[in-house]
């Protein structure tokens, strides 16, 4: 595999369930993104991580949980969603040290009932 | 504070006609922009990037956009557009924050393609 893969792709799940978003990049970078993406608003970026160090955290409620073992992988825990958190999650990834474009997965699309 | 402004929501062209996205952006140092597109349910795909030097820069897909300082854009253009490129574009400015880099989004410009 190579680039950035997100699973799962879709994800549908009632307020009071836990789940987990995954992220994996395959090229070598250290630094990894969650943004999230809900219709007409701009790309909102939630987490960053660096080397494994939570960078950002960009004010984001609680119920989100990241988490980054290392530093290919990273994960979005999931908790007593809100509808409203329905969206679609972007994770990315990008070399650090100058100013490289960012890298990103296809996205999970997720629908809290 | 970084932002980048993409002033058309949506743009509907016909098949072969040129197109131009307009994005405008708030950084207070060298910028370094970024264009990119997102298909229906995909994630986003890097066109093209500004960094330093010549101000007109060639990206995939025959895409190219122009660094305007004195005007603070960075537009995208693409002198004949395919049905393909029917998709949402994202203006992006890289913006370094604490020791690490970030990219700035604009709320992005759906393009239609007419057959």
């Amino acid at each position: 595999e190579t680039g950035v893969t997100q699973t799962p792709r879709h994800l549908v799940m009632g307020m009071t369930n836990k789940k987990s978003l995954k992220c994996e990049q395959h090229l070598g970078h250290n630094a990894m993104y969650w943004y999230k993406q809900s219709a007409k608003k701009p790309l909102e970026l939630m987490f960053v991580y660096s080397l494994e160090e939570r960078v950002e955290n960009n004010s984001v409620p609680s119920r989100f949980s990241p988490e980054c073992p290392n530093s290919s992988h990273l994960f979005l825990h999931l908790h007593t969603l809100q509808p409203e958190d329905s969206a679609l999650y972007l994770c990315a990834s990008r070399a650090s040290g100058g100013p490289g474009e960012l890298f990103f997965g296809e996205g999970s699309r997720l629908t809290v009932l | 504070a970084q932002s980048v402004t993409q002033p058309d929501i949506h743009i509907t062209v016909s098949e072969g006609a040129s197109l131009e996205l307009r994005c405008n952006y708030s950084y207070g140092a060298t910028p370094y922009l970024f264009w990119y597109v997102q298909s229906p349910g995909q994630g986003l795909q890097l066109l093209l990037k500004y960094f330093s030097g010549d101000t007109l820069v060639q990206g995939i897909k025959g895409f190219e956009a122009e660094f305007k300082r004195s005007q603070s854009s960075f537009n995208l253009r693409k002198p004949s557009v395919h049905w393909s490129d029917a998709a949402e574009y994202f203006c992006a400015v890289g913006a370094r924050s604490g020791g690490y880099n970030k990219l700035i989004f604009g709320a992005g410009t759906r393009l239609a393609v007419h057959p």
